[in-house]
């Protein structure tokens, strides 16, 4: 298995231009999440999944979508990007809520110039 | 809402040595403490995790230990090796779909 994948690793994003950051499990996982981590400061929740066509938002929501088609797949949107989404951003996946192991993709470099 | 302290920010010790993470949370409810290991580029992995019906758990070189009354929970590492260094992210969840985690340490072994 590889576990959770994420796309791209590194990535620099023009202003106000739009991105999707993909994420894609193969472990048949019904739980996803998208969080950011930015220094100094601890993971941060964007949005979250509970199985396929079910999202809601996290902690941080303000400037980004997701969607969840398939059980596989979550990516992230970011509309309109700003300087403070500048952060490395963090999918994970789990058999159950936060209450069981997350497994987390190797993450996202993204700056925003 | 739900908030994470963790101290020290950065901990540096020599190899062989004992290292102690410390982590506070302000909901009472909280009932399950995951430990994260992050090195450097790397994703966070689980090292070991507690539940709030117990007050300490081993694994190895590693345990965790809970005060529920006192709100707070600890990571002991012991034997220290240049292996550990990495940054460790103490959480906590009251169920549901939210972990709130602290902010992390860095923890440098010294050969």
């Amino acid at each position: 298995n590889a576990g959770v994948t994420q796309t791209p690793k590194f990535h620099i994003l023009k202003i106000g231009q739009s991105m999707t950051l993909q994420c894609t499990q193969d472990m048949n996982h019904n739980y996803m999440y998208w969080y950011r981590q930015d220094p100094g400061m601890g993971l941060k929740l964007i949005y979250y999944s509970v199985g396929a066509g079910i999202t809601d938002k996290g902690e941080v929501p303000n400037g980004y979508n997701v969607s969840r088609s398939t059980t596989e797949d979550f990516p992230l949107r970011l509309e309109l990007a700003a300087p403070s989404q500048t952060s490395v951003y963090f999918c994970a996946s789990g058999t159950g809520g936060a209450n069981t192991e997350a497994f987390f993709g190797q993450g996202t470099r993204l700056t925003v110039v | 809402g739900e908030n994470v302290e963790q101290h020290p920010s950065t901990l540096s010790v020599q190899e062989g040595d004992s290292a102690v993470i410390k982590c506070t949370y302000s909901d009472s409810a909280s009932n399950y403490f995951p430990w994260y290991k992050q090195e450097l580029g790397k994703r966070p992995q689980l090292i070991i995790d507690i539940r709030s019906n117990v007050g300490e758990k081993k694994d190895q070189r590693i345990a965790v230990t809970l005060n529920k009354t006192a709100k707070h929970f600890s990571l002991h590492i012991t034997e220290t090796q240049p292996e550990d260094s990495a940054v460790y992210f103490c959480a906590a969840s009251t169920g549901g779909f939210k972990t709130i985690f602290g902010a992390g340490t860095r923890l440098f072994v010294k050969a």
